[in-house]
């Protein structure tokens, strides 16, 4: 079974901080991805990742940026946390597109910036 | 855009049958997946369709109609269990492969 490894459940920042969430994937899939998730909004995709050192924005990368050292760890950086980044944070990888195979999903983080 | 529709909300009893819509935009489509969130659980994939026509597992069925832009989520003898947000995401050729998701379903099972 696949398995994606998000770092914290519930993460509580203050504004301007500097926010690192990290994601961990152990079935050498391509393809990872970070969503945010809020109340009548869906998931919407903030970055996606095809492979290491390579990224692409999705529909919302304002005020985020990732990184992708390695093929396991896609990382999600908060460069000065603001209280409207308070949300749901999802992590998924998948291993090819176009595919008929689904993402996989981290558990989440629930962060607060206050 | 690429809108995804869905209800909101549905509501449903113990036992009974629920159906769940999805609408697209039928233009570049490549393929529908359901996926089952439990509150603050990630989401878990449930089915795929990529042509027209009803998959079944147990007791979820889904269906496609690409002509129609339009899929189901069926839940037959519904558990309480089943009470979770559903949700239906849509790749599209002229997204790279990558899936759009529509903002989900609540369903709320009563005894």
């Amino acid at each position: 079974d696949v398995k994606v490894t998000q770092s914290s459940r519930y993460l509580v920042k203050r504004t301007g901080e500097k926010v690192f969430l990290e994601c961990v994937q152990d079935m050498d899939h391509e393809n990872m991805f970070w969503y945010r998730q809020d109340p009548g909004l869906g998931l919407r995709l903030i970055y996606f990742s095809y492979d290491v050192k390579m990224k692409e924005k999705g529909d919302i990368p304002e005020g985020y940026s990732v990184s992708r050292e390695k093929k396991e760890r896609f990382s999600l950086i908060l460069e000065s946390a603001s209280t409207n980044q308070t949300s749901m944070y999802l992590c998924a990888s998948l291993r090819q597109l176009g595919g008929n195979q689904p993402q996989h999903f981290g558990d989440g983080t629930r962060l607060s910036i206050l | 855009g690429q809108n995804i529709d869905q209800p909101t909300e549905m509501t449903a009893t113990e036992g009974a049958i629920v159906q769940i819509n999805c609408t697209y935009q039928t233009s570049g489509f490549n393929g529908l997946f359901w996926y089952q969130q439990h509150a603050g659980e990630a989401p878990t994939f449930l089915s795929y369709n990529v042509l027209d026509g009803l998959e079944e597992k147990g007791r979820f069925s889904s269906f496609l109609s690409r002509s129609k832009g339009y899929s189901y989520l069926l839940l037959k003898e519904l558990q309480m269990k089943d009470s979770a947000s559903y949700l239906c995401a849509v790749r599209y050729n002229t997204n790279a492969g990558k899936s759009t998701f529509g903002d989900g379903t609540t369903l709320t099972v009563k005894p």
